[in-house]
């Protein structure tokens, strides 16, 4: 039990599907993010939510949307991906104390292939 | 713009053969340097935290260290359950709750 729970472990989707990732963090910590993970390329980061207000968005495609309703839950909503998003998403979270941000304990991510 | 390069990209280790794991960072003022280990499949897994050039943590048979270029992970007679992939990032100065800029991974193999 990692403290980050991610749903769904694995995810195949036609190219045409909206779906959502969930992550919920039991840490009670107050910044999220989400990273992309794919072959032979180091982890990217995606966004990132501090007390629920997006402060990051690394250029990502607008096909991904996050949400953040609280600082316990963080959803990635896709629509119309491409094949070459297919990857391992990964969710994440941290404590973030007057600008100093703690380790990220992440979670056992998603794997989501779009065919 | 951030940078972490690890190196070798790969390494295969006999049981109980120590040896070390590189991370070269660029970063515009370092706020933490993280070392995660990998297992195929699943998330990163926290291994440790280093502030400041001259800083060491240990953990069984893995040390970390830092100068201000770069870290090192030294495994220590390490055995089969410590194969998986090693992953080094940074966490630049900044106001509020920033990502990590991570390396590309060490692949380590402890064959028995």
């Amino acid at each position: 039990e990692t403290g980050v729970t991610q749903t769904p472990r694995h995810l195949v989707m036609g190219m045409t599907n909206k779906k959502s990732l969930k992550c919920e963090q039991h840490l009670g910590h107050n910044a999220m993010y989400w990273y992309k993970q794919s072959a032979k390329k180091p982890l990217e980061l995606m966004f990132v939510y501090n007390f629920k207000e997006q402060t990051e968005n690394n250029s990502v495609p607008s096909r991904f949307s996050p949400e953040c309703p609280n600082s316990s839950h963080l959803f990635l909503h896709l629509h119309t991906l491409q094949p070459e998003d297919s990857a391992l998403y990964l969710c994440a979270s941290s404590q973030d104390v007057q600008g100093w941000s703690t380790e990220a304990f992440f979670g056992q991510g998603t794997r989501l292939t779009v065919v | 713009e951030d940078q972490v390069t690890q190196s070798p990209e790969a390494l295969r280790l006999q049981e109980g053969e120590s040896s070390s794991l590189n991370c070269s960072y660029t970063v515009s003022g370092l706020r933490g340097l993280f070392w995660y280990r990998q297992d195929p499949g699943k998330g990163p897994e926290f291994l440790f935290t280093l502030y400041s050039a001259g800083e060491e943590k240990e953990k069984e048979r893995l040390k970390a260290t830092l100068t201000k270029k770069e870290s090192f992970l030294h495994i220590t007679a390490p055995k089969p359950e410590d194969s998986a992939t090693y992953l080094c990032a940074v966490q630049a100065s900044g106001g509020g709750a920033d990502g990590l800029t991570f390396g590309k991974g060490t692949h380590l193999i402890i064959q028995p």
